[in-house]
């Protein structure tokens, strides 16, 4: 166990939909990483968040957002669901913002199934 | 921009060696990660190099060189269970944390 919860574990919405995954980092971690992961692809970087501020964006859809509330836990958003949309979402938390030490890996959730049919 | 590049499949036979290279390109350094994902499974953590030079943690090891941009995973005495995709990533000035597209290791008996 990661320590890094992400719910639902197993999503099925129609085209057009809106929906939330939930991400609870580790405890006293204050980074936050959502990565998209479609069937055998690669991790695609969506967006991080650290200490509730948004600090870096990879190639995340207009239709996708994100935030992180004063817990720390974050939202992931997706609207306008479309087919191409399914896929595996996960969620990262780590400790620090940058390397350099210690307890820097980021450990993941066990992800969100997200199917849209 | 970050660019991570690493083989797409590797072959190789239980008890053996199999080396994963990863070469990368990005704005600042600030470590280099390896990863282990089965299919359908979160990654786990295996590796961390941010200094020039070998790590090595029991069968695995992982090797850096950031004048070259280089790193690879030398994964020793192959299992079976060892059958799964590997991810090189690396973590820019900013903290941002990008993946290569893995390397799918098959071992085979």
């Amino acid at each position: 166990d990661s320590g890094v919860t992400q719910t639902p574990k197993h999503l099925i919405t129609a085209t057009g939909q809106r929906v939330t995954l939930r991400c609870s980092p580790r405890s006293g971690d204050l980074s936050v990483y959502w990565y998209q992961q479609s069937l055998d692809q690669g991790l695609q970087f969506l967006i991080q968040y650290y200490n509730g501020e948004e600090r870096a964006k990879g190639n995340i859809l207009e239709r996708f957002s994100a935030q992180q509330f004063p817990d720390l836990h974050s939202e992931l958003n997706l609207s306008s669901l479309e087919l191409g949309d399914s896929a595996l979402y996960f969620c990262a938390s780590s400790a620090n913002l940058q390397g350099g030490g210690m307890n820097t890996e980021a450990f993941f959730g066990q992800g969100t199934r997200l199917t849209v049919v | 921009g970050q660019n991570i590049d690493q083989p797409t499949e590797m072959t190789a036979t239980e008890g053996a060696i199999v080396q994963i290279n990863c070469t990368y390109q990005t704005s600042g350094f600030n470590g280099l990660f390896w990863y282990q994902q089965h299919a359908g499974e979160a990654p786990t953590f295996l590796s961390y190099n941010v200094l020039d030079g070998l790590e090595e943690k029991g069968r695995f090891s992982s090797f850096l060189s950031r004048s070259k941009g280089y790193s690879y995973l030398l994964l020793k005495e192959l299992q079976m269970k060892d059958s799964a995709s590997y991810l090189c990533a690396v973590k820019d000035s900013w903290g941002k944390l990008q993946f290569g597209a893995g390397t799918q290791v098959v071992v085979t008996p």
